[in-house]
Order: C-alpha cells, then sequence, then structure tokens
C-alpha cells in the first residue's frame, strides 16, 4: 500500500461551483502529478507540480490551477465546474532516482457535477 | 499528433499466458509503460521501458517493444484471477509526468 491519499473520496457538485481536491504525496517524492479519467477511458494529464511550481500542463483550460506545498502535497482546484469535468480525478507522486522511476498513485476523489 | 490504440477486450483461461498489445504513433516516445487498474483499488504502475531497450522482464511480466513498428507488448505468465484488471499501455517522451495513456483493454480470466 503506498502512502499517497486523497480527499475527499466522493463529491457532488452544481454546474458553475468552484471544488477542491487534495492529495499527499509518498514519503522521499517531490514530484506530483493530477490526472483525470473519465469513465471508460485513460487518465488524461492534467499538469505536473515539482519543488512547489507547475512545469507541466495537459490540453485544460485554465479553470482548472493547483498549488503544490512545501511538504509536497497538493491541491487541485476546479472553477466553474461543467458537466464534463464528473470525472475520477488521480493523484500521483513519483521520482526519477537515476535510471529508476517511482510512481504512486491515490485512489482517487470521484466527482460528479449536475 | 499523441495516440496509443489498444485493444478493450482480452479473456485467457486461468493458468495461460496472456498477450495485451498497444500501438503508439509518437515516435519520439522514449519512455513506455504499462499500468494496472482494478475495480475500487488505484492506479498501479507495473512495469516500464525505454526505447533503446528490446525487452524487459519482471517475474511473471515480460514487455516487448518493437520500436520499428511502435508496437509495444506485456505478456502475463501463468495467469491468476488476481490478474483480472484493466491494463492501460501509456508513453512519454521526457523524465516528467505527462504521461498518455490508451484506453485500456480489459483482461478477463476465464476458469
Amino acid at each position: 500500500e503506498t502512502g499517497v491519499t486523497q480527499s475527499p473520496t466522493h463529491l457532488i457538485k452544481t454546474r458553475g461551483q468552484q471544488v477542491t481536491l487534495r492529495c499527499s504525496s509518498q514519503s522521499g517524492h517531490n514530484t506530483v502529478s493530477w490526472y483525470q479519467q473519465a469513465l471508460g477511458q485513460g487518465p488524461q494529464f492534467i499538469f505536473q507540480y515539482y519543488r512547489e511550481e507547475e512545469n507541466g500542463r495537459g490540453n485544460f483550460p485554465p479553470r482548472f490551477s493547483g498549488l503544490q506545498f512545501p511538504n509536497y502535497s497538493s491541491e487541485l482546484n476546479v472553477n466553474a465546474l461543467e458537466l464534463d469535468d464528473s470525472a475520477l480525478y488521480l493523484c500521483a507522486s513519483s521520482s526519477w532516482q537515476g535510471n529508476s522511476y517511482e510512481q504512486y498513485f491515490g485512489p482517487g476523489t470521484r466527482l460528479t457535477v449536475t | 499528433g499523441e495516440d496509443v490504440e489498444q485493444s478493450l477486450f482480452l479473456s485467457v483461461r486461468e493458468g495461460d499466458s496472456s498477450v495485451i498489445n498497444c500501438t503508439y504513433t509518437d515516435s519520439s516516445s522514449t519512455y513506455l509503460y504499462w499500468y494496472k487498474q482494478e475495480p475500487g483499488a488505484g492506479l498501479q504502475l507495473l512495469t516500464y521501458i525505454f526505447s533503446n531497450m528490446d525487452m524487459k522482464q519482471d517475474q511473471r511480466l515480460t514487455v516487448l517493444l518493437n520500436k520499428k513498428d511502435k508496437h509495444l507488448s506485456l505478456r502475463i505468465a501463468d495467469t491468476q484471477t488476481g490478474d483480472s484488471a484493466i491494463y492501460f499501455c501509456a508513453e512519454n517522451q521526457n523524465r516528467d509526468d505527462k504521461i498518455i495513456f490508451g484506453k485500456g483493454t480489459r483482461l478477463h480470466i476465464l476458469p
């Protein structure tokens, strides 16, 4: 079992509202990434944070934003929620050590927008 | 653009080998990954291979890469009921987490 946790587990919001999802990273990892997984699809990369700075972003609009804290935990914020934002949001913490890569995912937050 | 394709379903008898195939379009792909996702569980990175390798073996898992054809496969030897899951093929150009995933292959184990 990994040390990556996410909260909340499930969330129901109304279109137009704002949401904040939280993630703790694996001890020793300084990179956190967020992915959106729609039903029946593979995860899609939203963005990545390294040492508190965003350093990579996928094809998501600016209403998707995030933060990484000094303890490497992270938040994903989504403003002006749309119905299509309904998905499983996965957080991953990762690290490269030489040519060895570790990546651990949290269990996800299931967001439903009505 | 970047794209990763894999078949949606595979059924295999318990004890047989499972082979899950994947093709990708980006010739710049440097890192290729296989992930496992079980119902109610998180996504798990199973293994990965660098584009300068042809094969990687890890216990019951064997990854084969044909870079010329942009074809990646995952072989699971002696398939068990616990291998029942969705398997995602994925690729990346860089050492970051901007990983492009396929839609996943659902592996069903027959008794």
